[in-house]
């Protein structure tokens, strides 16, 4: 079984960063494919980027492309993601999520981390 | 980029009764990444069904997909009191990931 466990809400001002980790126990980190996900408020699900096994590397979601960073410690276990320049509409619950088997689809997720970015 | 569309916005039925609902996409999709989530308030999305038609682990068989290349349906046979949530569909295509804007399933 994996269990991702992510750290504390944050609450940032526009312009700032915030870097949200996911704590991996159960397996490695190196053994899996995490990706991060984020909901706002009342809204749908939006993919962020992810760990792309068939080129080895972190894939972004367009939107994101410059202003998010996804890296992984291994050492830890941990995966953090980073995102830049905040303003008001990254305002949203982050996720991370990964899969053991399920190849396409996440089967275990992080329980979530609320950024409010409000001056 | 792949845009998902699901219909109906809402569906509103009784419990017992049974659950259709529709992934379209603006293009071909592999079978093999699409998938179906289930999210309910609070709670981070549940796996249910991925690579189309494959169960995730411990999910009730009352849950099924169907579908190939731009029509994907999730299916749920009996509603019980517990599937009232909303269920997102995903696919994974050209290195990257899109969910549709979910189904909300309701009580009638």
């Amino acid at each position: 079984q994996v269990q991702l466990v992510q750290s504390g809400a944050e609450v940032k001002k526009p312009g700032a960063s915030v870097k949200v980790s996911c704590k991996v126990s159960g397996y490695t980190l190196t053994e899996l494919s995490m990706h991060w996900v984020r909901q706002a408020p009342g809204k749908g699900l939006e993919w962020m980027g992810g760990f792309d096994p068939e080129d080895g590397e972190t894939i972004y979601a367009q939107k994101f492309q410059g202003r998010v960073t996804m890296t992984e410690d291994t050492s830890t276990d941990t995966a953090y993601m980073e995102l830049s320049s905040l303003r008001s509409e990254d305002t949203a619950v982050y996720y991370c999520a990964t899969d053991l088997t399920t190849v396409g689809g996440w089967d275990y997720w992080g329980q979530g981390t609320l950024v409010t970015v409000s001056s | 980029e792949i845009v998902l569309t699901q219909s109906p916005g809402t569906l509103s039925l009784s419990p017992g009764e049974r659950a259709t609902l529709s992934c379209r996409a603006s293009q071909s999709v592999s079978s093999s990444y699409l998938a179906w989530y289930q999210q309910k308030p609070g709670q981070a999305p549940r796996l249910l069904i991925y690579g189309a038609s494959s169960r995730a682990t411990g999910i009730p068989d009352r849950f099924s997909g169907s579908g190939s290349g731009t029509d994907f349906t999730l299916t749920i046979s009996r509603l019980e009191p517990e599937d009232f949530a909303v269920y997102y569909c995903q696919q994974y295509g050209s290195s990257t990931f899109t969910f549709g804007p979910g189904t909300k399933v309701d009580i009638k």
